[in-house]
């Protein structure tokens, strides 16, 4: 059983430009959620992707956009890029969308982008 | 806006002594409660998680505590080890919606 892996691990960008950032779920895993975390703070939701629909959002501006595809895999893209999208994103796995599971999250170790 | 606070950013104890990591939540209609540990360089990893109909529940060495009324839960670790160094969130959620909501998270260094 392989976990959930994000590439790339690091990433410098910078301010204006465009991002794409990739995350395999864990096997067996149908439902995908981002979450950026800023330096010493907690995670903060971005979004979820269940049957490769949008399935909730955080508050996050329209230039945070994702994707879910037949695998399951998903990307998270950002435009526009700004100084305080400086984090780590996060994302994380499910068997189902989080309201109908015990939030059974397997968490990748994330990619830690930059924004220069 | 919402949040998930901890009191002590910071916790230090001695390697065997008991720990204990405090979280306020915000939401009270939020009915479920998880503890996540994370190392530098690593996601966030479960560690147990409690329901709202619930008030105490205990994992190997772990143990959360519920208290509804004032919207308070604890992590207990025992006979803490080197290995428990890490940043401890608590996060809260509610059935029906996809998010959690994490909190700052609390740092806990072991000394030997």
């Amino acid at each position: 059983e392989t976990g959930v892996t994000q590439s790339p691990t690091h990433l410098i960008k910078t301010r204006g430009q465009q991002v794409t950032l990739r995350c395999s779920s864990q096997s067996g895993h149908n439902t995908v959620s981002w979450y950026q975390q800023a330096l010493g703070q907690g995670p903060q939701f971005i979004f979820q992707y269940y049957r490769e629909e949008e399935n909730g959002r955080g508050n996050f501006p329209p230039r945070f956009s994702g994707l879910q595809f037949p695998n399951y895999s998903s990307e998270l893209n950002v435009n526009a890029l700004e100084l305080d999208d400086s984090a780590l994103y996060l994302c994380a796995s499910s068997l189902g969308p989080v309201s109908l599971t015990n939030y059974g999250y397997t968490f990748g170790s994330g990619t830690r982008l930059t924004v220069v | 806006g919402e949040s998930v606070g901890l009191h002590l950013p910071t916790l230090s104890v001695q390697e065997g002594d008991n720990s204990i990591i405090n979280c306020a939540y915000s939401n009270s209609a939020s009915d479920y409660f998880i503890w996540y540990k994370q190392e530098s360089g690593k996601g966030p990893q479960f560690i147990i998680d409690i329901r709202s109909n619930m008030d105490k529940r205990q994992g190997q060495r772990v143990t959360v505590l519920l208290n509804k009324t004032v919207k308070h839960l604890s992590l207990q670790i025992a006979a803490t080890q080197p290995g428990d160094s890490a940043v401890y969130f608590c996060a809260e959620g509610l059935q029906g919606a996809q998010k959690l909501v994490f909190g700052q998270g609390t740092r806990l260094t072991i000394n030997p």
